[in-house]
């Protein structure tokens, strides 16, 4: 199941910056500030690209921000590269009989 | 540095029961704050949270998996493992094994994932 619903695809030219959404609900997306996203390319591990909606891991390119509206949250890649081209997956926490709901991905592509 | 490594077989007969287990090395599995997870993913689709263990021996686990899932934790040998019951074909998988701090946190470190197969 995917509880989280993200746009299968999404894309951009070198240079621009592109938005990916993340839908739930008031159980998840909006009920917590525990939203994270990953970068997954072919074959690879996921990497942790933001947490608590917006916050980003040391090393993590400040080309890359989250933020949160209601249910949605938003992961913005600026100034696009051609190594971020990948798999985009968010997550949120969704209480404690359910600590972890993914969204089913996001491919992104660079022109 | 923290390393997870996932050890299991690779190929599981429809209807029997895939056991994995995850390695912990650079540091104790038993810290208050850190959560211990398994998270799928089927060839060419999305992830999957399947379950989380704290060292402790608490469990939680994904709704829709509940009644195939169990997890354990052994201390002593710093891994926890993953047993899901009456596999079919849709269980196919990468299986990665994972961290994150407090229940509701994101997941910091990965295994490199193990695919398991089911298949007669």
């Amino acid at each position: 199941q995917s509880a989280l619903t993200q746009p299968p695809s999404a894309s951009g030219s070198p240079g621009q910056s592109v938005t990916i959404s993340c839908t739930g609900t008031s159980s998840d997306v909006g009920g917590y500030n525990y939203v994270s996203w990953y970068q997954q390319h072919p074959g690879k591990v996921p990497k942790l690209m933001i947490y608590e909606v917006s916050k980003r891991p040391s090393g993590v390119p400040d080309r890359f921000s989250g933020s949160k509206s209601g249910n949605t949250a938003s992961l913005t890649v600026s100034g696009l590269q051609a190594e971020d081209e990948a798999d985009y997956y968010c997550r949120s926490y969704a209480g404690s009989n359910n600590l972890g709901v993914f969204g089913g991905g996001t491919k992104l592509t660079v022109l | 540095q923290l390393q997870l490594q996932e050890s299991g077989p690779g190929l599981v007969n429809p209807s029997e029961t895939l056991s994995l287990i995850c390695n912990v090395s650079g540091g104790s599995i038993s810290i208050r704050t850190d959560y211990w997870a398994w998270v799928r993913q089927p060839p060419g689709r999305g992830l999957e949270w399947m379950g989380s263990i704290h060292y402790s021996g608490g469990t939680y686990y994904n709704p829709y998996l509940l009644s195939r899932v169990t997890m354990s934790v052994d201390t002593s040998k710093n891994q926890f493992s993953l047993r899901l019951s009456s596999v079919t074909a849709a269980d196919t998988a990468v299986y990665f094994c994972s961290r994150h701090t407090y229940s509701y946190g994101h997941y910091d470190d990965w295994g490199q994932g193990t695919l398991v197969t089911v298949s007669s």
